[in-house]
């Protein structure tokens, strides 16, 4: 079974960082490009971020472009969110999301780890 | 970036009713689009892809249809389990946007 377990969310100050982990099993990880999804309260989704199988392709948001940034180890099966400068408008449940093999649609999706950002 | 519309944002229908979701793009998408059912508090579920092709485990009453930018989801014969939100997204070119969202409810 494809599970997909995010953690690191929390609160923060404005201008803090977290760092959120997605730990992936029950699928072989390094083949498949992972992405990071986010949900603001009472909101609709938001494509944050993507990772190809080995980085080299590697897109963002115009919204976090510059403070967040993706990466991942596949010898851990590890996807990654490192975010910076953050604001109040970040307040967000983070999904990750794996990506099939054929498109840059999400089939699989994580429980979520919500991050709230304020003083 | 490619703007999905979708429309209504809110459905009012009953058990049994046939529904239909459109989506719409500010360009051609081709075919490439996808379609998720979110419930409160759980995380979006995926539905169809590539427009029309149900992904597997999901329910034949749920299918999907047209290319370029208009788009529908329809839904057969609602059932319980369908009240939910849904969304769309393009995932012809980044970065991959969804739509705002439809809530179908009783």
């Amino acid at each position: 079974e494809v599970q997909l377990v995010e953690s690191g969310g929390g609160l923060v100050k404005p201008g803090g960082s977290l760092r959120l982990s997605c730990a992936a099993s029950g699928f072989p990880f390094s083949p498949y490009s992972m992405n990071w999804v986010r949900q603001a309260p009472g909101k609709g989704l938001e494509w944050l971020s993507s990772i190809s199988t080995d980085d080299t392709y590697i897109f963002y948001a115009d919204s976090i472009r510059g403070r967040f940034t993706i990466s991942r180890d596949n010898a851990k099966n590890s996807l990654f969110l490192q975010m910076n400068s953050l604001r109040d408008e970040d307040t967000a449940v983070y999904y990750c999301a794996r990506a099939p093999l054929r498109g840059y649609y999400f089939d699989s999706w994580g429980q979520g780890t919500l991050v709230t950002v304020s003083s | 970036d490619i703007q999905m519309t979708q429309s209504p944002s809110t459905l009012s229908a009953s058990v049994g009713d046939r529904v239909t979701i459109t989506c719409r793009a500010s360009q051609s998408i081709s075919g490439w689009l996808a379609w998720y059912q979110q419930k409160p508090g759980k995380a979006p579920k995926l539905l169809i892809y590539k427009a029309s092709i149900l992904e597997s485990g999901v329910p034949s009453r749920f299918s999907g249809s047209g290319s370029g930018t208009e788009f529908t989801l329809t839904i057969s014969s609602l059932q319980p389990d369908d009240f939910a939100t849904y969304y769309c997204q393009q995932f012809n070119s980044v970065p991959y946007t969804f739509g705002q969202g439809t809530k179908l409810e009783i």
